[in-house]
Formats: structure tokens, C-alpha cells, sequence
């Protein structure tokens, strides 16, 4: 069963970056997209993109453009999602979350979650 | 984009009741709608896939339907376990969310 194990919290400055980092283990890599969803606190579930490991495609959510970059490392099995010049409306728990096969689909695996605040 | 509403937005109920959750989405996504349960804390957990389909290990309590743009989900007969917020999707084109529907003890 395939699990999906995040990096830890983190706490960023206004203006800064944030890299966060999501391991699946217990299935291959090759065959899934993942997708990256924030959830600002007290609110809904908000799509950012994916990433398409095996053909390092990645799709992003129009308000995301420009500021997030999606990565991942095939020989550790590990997607990362980078979001740059944040903001304190940046503040959400950020999770990655499995698609089977490359166009859209259920996300059947999630992340634990990472929670990042944006605080000067 | 495919905009998603869903309501109620907050619903009380006891166990034992049987409980409707509606969602609509703003153009028709024939049945490529799934519904997330989601406890404090926690990351969502998928129930049903594509509008009726319950994901492996999900107790048959839990129920979809609809196609086109109108969805139910229904939990019929609530288990104290069972309050939550519960989100729909849909994945007919880049994924959008509901804005969730608060499952309360009354």
C-alpha cells in the first residue's frame, strides 16, 4: 500500500521561498501523477497542479503561475513543491496527493500534510 | 474553470439519521466527481469515486449518485465517527473543490 510521507513544518518570511518535499514508498513511482492542494487555515481545498513524475510534466493552477515549481527525484521516489515570494496569505497546511495514471483523476493517497506560516 | 457549490454548507443531525449532501457543478462533468471526508487535522480521505463508486475499505453507509451537473452524497445511518466536513470534486477537466459541507452533532 503506498504511502505518501511529508517534510515537517515550516515558518518563512515574507519574500522568501518554501520547498516541501513528499515521498511515496510502498509502490512505484512511474505509473502516478501527483497533485499539490493547500488549505488555508479554516478554509476549503484549494488545487495548485501536478506533476507527472516519469515525464516530468507539470500542469499549474492559474493564480499559482509563476511564483510555484513543481520537481521530483525518480531514484528517491520524492516530489517536491516549491512556492517562492510568499506572502501571509501563503499560510496553509500544503498537501500532496496521488493521481493513478496522468490525466485527472481521484486522489486516492494524501500526504500527512505540511504546515507552512508566513510571519515576519 | 468548473466552479463547484455544494449545500448545506453546515448540517446538524444525530446518529443514527440519514444524511443528503448535494453538489452541483457549474458545467456538465458527466460522472467524474469524487466525495472527501475530511476529521481535524487531518488530510481528506476519498469516499466515492467517479459519483458512485466506494473506494476499497469504505463502509457501504456511504453512497453517491448523479451525472451531468447535479450530485448526492448520502451516509445513511450516521456513526459517531462520520462527523466531519465533507468536500466533492470534480475531475473532468483540472481538479476544482466544493467549498465543503460541516457535519455536525446535534
Amino acid at each position: 500500500q503506498v504511502q505518501l510521507v511529508q517534510s515537517g513544518a515550516e515558518v518563512k518570511k515574507p519574500g522568501s521561498s518554501v520547498k516541501v518535499s513528499c515521498k511515496a514508498s510502498g509502490d512505484t513511482f512511474s505509473s502516478y501523477s501527483f497533485s499539490w492542494v493547500r488549505q488555508a487555515p479554516g478554509q476549503g481545498l484549494d488545487w495548485m497542479g501536478r506533476i507527472i513524475p516519469i515525464l516530468s510534466i507539470t500542469n499549474y493552477a492559474q493564480k499559482f503561475q509563476g511564483r510555484l515549481t513543481f520537481s521530483a527525484d525518480k531514484s528517491t521516489n520524492t516530489a517536491f513543491m516549491e512556492l517562492s515570494s510568499l506572502r501571509s496569505e501563503d499560510t496553509a497546511v500544503y498537501y500532496c496527493a496521488r493521481w493513478v495514471g496522468y490525466s485527472s483523476a481521484p486522489m486516492d493517497v494524501w500526504g500527512q500534510g505540511t504546515t507552512v506560516t508566513v510571519s515576519s | 474553470d468548473i466552479q463547484m457549490t455544494q449545500s448545506p454548507s453546515s448540517l446538524s443531525a444525530s446518529v443514527g439519521d440519514r444524511v443528503t449532501i448535494t453538489c452541483q457543478a457549474s458545467q456538465d462533468i458527466s460522472n467524474y466527481l469524487n466525495w472527501y471526508q475530511q476529521k481535524p487535522g487531518k488530510a481528506p480521505k476519498l469516499l466515492i469515486y467517479d459519483a458512485s463508486n466506494l473506494e476499497t475499505g469504505v463502509p457501504s453507509r456511504f453512497s453517491g449518485s448523479g451525472s451531468g451537473t447535479d450530485f448526492t452524497f448520502t451516509i445513511s445511518s450516521l456513526q459517531s465517527e462520520d462527523f466531519a466536513v465533507y468536500y466533492c470534486q470534480q475531475h473532468n477537466d483540472w481538479p476544482s473543490f466544493g467549498p465543503g459541507t460541516k457535519l455536525e452533532i446535534k
